[in-house]
């Protein structure tokens, strides 16, 4: 079984700042998926990768494969980037997804 | 397209009590999943499909039954609702086949349930 661990747990920061949230996963993935869960509950899928980075606008994703971590960063944090981020591991396939418990973020203006 | 749709949003229930928490995908999935999500705990699997017709178990399939009616709808029953299913739970669907490649998987809006 795989276990998904975040951290920090929790980060308040300031506009502006340069924030990294940290995944790491026990056994090999096929892939290493970044979500987003704002207040009211909706979860939306930010990012899937199985190596290298990905860019959306502010967001980065990063893994290393052979390290067994993968990073999110948000560039030029926003109040609107207030949310909870989750990483989730999948196995391949239809697998489901094993989840690491989240990183609750604050930005504060 | 209405991507993921579950109902009812909210229920409270006694304990013994039972119900159905429906899902359905508007997007010709394959793939569809039921998760709960409880306090300090994360997201968990409780059940999955991987085409129509099949189910398997997640993490945490005790007290629950799926059934997946075709492809669109995918349905979570409690027969014998308990405090500790207290919980949101979430349905979400992924274009995956049963082996092969990951892909992304949509969420539906959730389903916050009380058990008392």
């Amino acid at each position: 079984k795989n276990e998904v661990e975040q951290s920090p747990q929790n980060l308040t920061a300031q506009e502006g700042e340069f924030i990294t949230i940290n995944c790491s996963y026990s056994v090999g993935i096929s892939a290493l998926h970044w979500l987003q869960q704002h207040p009211g509950g909706g979860i939306v899928s930010l990012f899937m990768l199985s190596s290298g980075k990905k860019k959306h606008g502010r967001l980065i994703a990063t893994i290393n494969i052979q390290e067994k971590h993968s990073s999110l960063h948000i560039t030029a944090s926003h109040p609107r980037d207030s949310a909870v981020y989750i990483c989730a591991a999948s196995g391949g396939g239809a697998d489901g997804l094993t989840f690491g418990k989240g990183t609750h973020l604050i930005i504060q203006p | 397209n209405a991507g993921v749709t579950q109902t009812p949003k909210f229920q409270v229930l006694k304990t013994g009590q039972s119900m159905t928490l429906q899902c359905a995908q508007d997007m010709n999935h394959n793939s569809m999943y039921w998760y709960r999500q409880d306090p300090g705990m994360g997201l968990r699997l409780i059940y999955y499909s991987a085409s129509e017709g099949t189910t398997d178990k997640g993490e945490v399939p005790n007290g629950y039954n799926v059934s997946r009616l075709n492809k669109r709808e995918f349905s979570l029953r409690l027969e014998s609702a308990a405090p500790s299913q207290t919980s949101v739970y979430f349905c979400a669907s992924s274009t995956a086949l049963a082996s092969g490649n990951s892909y992304e998987q949509y969420f539906g809006p959730g389903t916050r349930l009380t058990v008392t």
